[in-house]
């Protein structure tokens, strides 16, 4: 079956420090992975998204994703937080032959930034 | 660039009550697509217009929910009647393309309380 999980629920880092959000995906073949930012009372913002070739993947905001095959996983990292960055993040899915979208969406993990 | 207009904001109904939302896709974008987010959960894909025409529509509850998209631009996301356990965010998302190498642009989505 097709999902994606993200373990972590809530994590709360302080304030420059660095930061990591975990992402495992079940899938039949390897999708397109992204990455989305919801903050409060906000749409969703695609953060990154990839589809091939580098498996390091630069996005908006300085944050950064690493596609590892082997572990089928998609982190999300960034090298120093702000306190903006405090909004809920959600790793999808998406399949690479198909007409339809249907990106599958984790659970979510949200972000608590520490002053 | 004017984003993905959704309205209303907010909506309290009692259950069994019918209850419509509304969505204005970024102007020129093929795409139209209606999520769910249930309080805690990722966004869950309920329908997905190409134009004015059906691409996905597998994880809509047909007995209480329709869409249509007349023109092929704005829609519309009817409940009736409504469950307790409709209570979510609908989110209203576009993008310029079919399948998921494009980006999809979402609104700030309209939550939905049933009482």
């Amino acid at each position: 079956a097709q999902s994606v999980t993200q373990p972590d629920i809530h994590i709360t880092v302080s304030e420059g420090a660095s930061l990591e959000l975990r992402c495992n995906y079940s899938y039949g073949a390897t999708p397109y992975l992204f990455w989305y930012v919801q903050s409060p009372g906000q749409g969703l913002q695609l953060l990154l998204k990839y589809f091939s070739g580098d498996t390091l993947v630069q996005g908006i905001k300085g944050f950064e994703a690493e596609f590892k095959r082997s572990q089928s996983s998609f982190n999300l990292r960034k090298p120093s937080v702000h306190w903006s960055d405090a909004a809920e993040y959600f790793c999808a899915v998406g399949p690479r032959y198909s007409s339809a979208s249907k990106i599958i969406f984790g659970s979510g993990t949200r972000l608590s930034i520490r002053p | 660039e004017a984003g993905v207009a959704q309205s209303p904001r907010y909506k309290i109904i009692e259950k069994r009550q019918s209850v419509a939302f509304w969505c204005n896709p970024i102007s020129g974008h093929a795409t139209l697509y209606w999520y769910q987010q249930i309080l805690g959960q990722g966004p869950k894909l309920l329908i997905q217009f190409q134009n004015n025409g059906v691409v996905d529509d597998s994880q809509l509850p047909k007995d209480r929910f329709s869409a249509e998209r007349l023109k092929g631009v704005d829609s519309t996301l009817k409940i009736q009647p409504a469950k307790l356990e409709d209570s979510a965010v609908y989110l209203c998302a576009s993008s310029p393309g079919t399948g998921v190498n494009t980006e999809a642009f979402f609104g700030q989505g309209t939550r939905l309380t049933v009482v």
